[in-house]
C-alpha cells in the first residue's frame, strides 16, 4: 500500500534553514509528481509546491526563492530545502502524491505530515 | 490566482442530516475541484475528484456535483465518522488553492 512518511521537522531560528524529507514506498516514485502542503496550527490548506516526475517545479509566491523542492528517485525520497525561514512559515508539512505524473491532478495519498516551528 | 471560497465555515447537524457544502471559484476551472476530509491531528483524505467522482473506498452517501465556478460537496445521512473538517481545492492552474474549510461538528 501507498506509504508516505515526513521527517526532517522540529524548531528553527528565524532566518535559519531546514530539510524536510518524506521517504515513499508502495507505488513507482518515479512515475509520479510530488507536492508539499502546509498548514498553520488552526488554519487551512495551503499548497507550498511539485516537483513532477521529469524534475519541472512550481511554487508558491510565499515560498518561491526560498523553498526548493527536489526528489532522489533511486532512495524514493521527497526533499523539501528551506532557507531564509520566517515566523510565517510554521505549520504542518505534508507531502503529498500527485495522481499524475506532471503534477496535473488531484492529491490521492497525503503523509502524516512533519511539523516545523519557527520562533527565536 | 485563483480564489476557492468555502462556505458555511462551520455546519451543526445530527446523525442522518443531509448536508452540503459549497466552493466557488473566482474564475471558471472547468471540472477540476477536489474535497478532502480532515481529521484533527490526522493527513487530509481525497474524498471527491473532478467535481463528482467518487475516491475509492468512500462511501457512497458523498457525492459532488459542479462545474465552472460553483461546486458542492453532499453528505446524506450524516454518520458519526463524517464529523470533520472539508476542504474544497482546485488544481485547473498552479498555484494551486483550497478553500477555507468547512467544520462539520455534532448539533
Amino acid at each position: 500500500q501507498v506509504q508516505l512518511v515526513e521527517s526532517g521537522g522540529g524548531v528553527v531560528q528565524p532566518g535559519r534553514s531546514l530539510r524536510l524529507s518524506c521517504a515513499a514506498s508502495g507505488f513507482t516514485f518515479s512515475g509520479s509528481a510530488m507536492h508539499w502542503v502546509r498548514q498553520a496550527p488552526g488554519k487551512g490548506l495551503e499548497w507550498v509546491a511539485v516537483i513532477s516526475y521529469e524534475n519541472n517545479q512550481y511554487y508558491a509566491d510565499s515560498v518561491k526563492g526560498r523553498f526548493t523542492i527536489s526528489r532522489d528517485n533511486s532512495k524514493k525520497t521527497l526533499f523539501l530545502q528551506m532557507n531564509n525561514l520566517r515566523a510565517e512559515d510554521t505549520a504542518v508539512y505534508y507531502c503529498a502524491k500527485d495522481l499524475d505524473k506532471y503534477g496535473d491532478s488531484y492529491l490521492d495519498y497525503w503523509g502524516q505530515g512533519t511539523l516545523v516551528i519557527v520562533s527565536s | 490566482d485563483i480564489q476557492m471560497t468555502q462556505s458555511p465555515s462551520t455546519l451543526s447537524a445530527s446523525v442522518g442530516d443531509r448536508v452540503t457544502i459549497t466552493c466557488r471559484a473566482s474564475e471558471s476551472i472547468g471540472p477540476w475541484v477536489a474535497w478532502y476530509q480532515q481529521k484533527p491531528g490526522k493527513a487530509p483524505k481525497l474524498v471527491i475528484h473532478t467535481a463528482s467522482s467518487l475516491q475509492g473506498a468512500v462511501p457512497s452517501r458523498f457525492s459532488g456535483s459542479g462545474s465552472g465556478t460553483e461546486f458542492t460537496l453532499t453528505i446524506n445521512s450524516l454518520q458519526p465518522d463524517d464529523f470533520a473538517t472539508y476542504f474544497c481545492q482546485q488544481y485547473k492552474s498552479y498555484p494551486w488553492t483550497f478553500g477555507q474549510g468547512t467544520k462539520v461538528d455534532i448539533k
